[in-house]
């Protein structure tokens, strides 16, 4: 059972540079999430989608882009590289957004040099 | 807009009972959920309240007062293994809001 797969687990960017995170879930779930993590600021919301084709911003979208071609991945793009962005990465999904059960992946482990 | 405040740190003593707070503001609520995280691990899941009173899984229990807008989880005969952070998450429309977290230490 995969669950919820991040790819990739360890990067490292020069500022400026561009990259996509992928994320896929084979549990047929409607909503997916992009979260970063900081020391001391628990998990904030960047992106999410309540289905196949759909995405709005959360709490911090900005130098993000999101992409929901297909209902099974969600794609964090990142254009120009800053070192804010520095972070660990998490994607999860659920259900729908009222069932209280969200299942995540391992995190992105993100430096920003 | 949601936010949520928890206590940063809590240490207990194995075997012990320990109360992890919540109290969240928010427009639009479904339910109070509460995840654990280990160290270089991703949060996982441990209980839901969308209505008021006490839910309870093995040695975690978790509760919610929707009129106070607070909520707790409470572990008991706690483990060595239960060191962890603890976050309380609000289900709003379409999203979560997470709290900050807890760090639990549990101490010998």
């Amino acid at each position: 059972n995969a669950g919820v797969t991040q790819t990739p687990k360890f990067r490292v960017l020069k500022t400026g540079q561009s990259m996509t995170l992928l994320c896929a879930q084979d549990m047929n779930h409607e909503y997916m999430y992009w979260y970063r993590q900081d020391p001391g600021m628990g998990l904030r919301l960047i992106h999410y989608s309540v289905g196949e084709g759909t995405t709005a911003k959360g709490e911090v979208p900005d130098g993000y882009n999101v992409s929901r071609l297909k209902k099974q991945n969600f794609l964090l793009g990142l254009e120009s590289a800053a070192p804010s962005q520095t972070s660990v990465y998490f994607c999860a999904s659920s259900y729908t957004g009222k069932t209280a059960e969200a299942f995540f992946g391992q995190g992105t482990r993100l430096t920003v040099v | 807009g949601q936010s949520l405040e928890q206590p940063s740190e809590v240490t207990a003593v194995e075997g012990a009972i320990v109360q992890i707070n919540c109290t969240y503001q928010t427009s639009g609520f479904y339910g109070l959920s509460w995840y654990q995280q280990h160290d270089g691990g991703a949060p996982t899941f441990l209980s839901y309240n969308a209505l008021d009173g006490l839910e309870e899984t093995g040695r975690f229990s978790s509760f919610l007062s929707r009129s106070d807008s607070y909520g707790y989880l409470l572990l008991q005969e706690l483990q060595m293994k239960d060191s962890a952070s603890y976050f309380c998450a609000v289900w709003g429309y379409q999203k979560v809001t997470f709290g900050t977290g807890t760090k639990l230490q549990v101490i010998p």
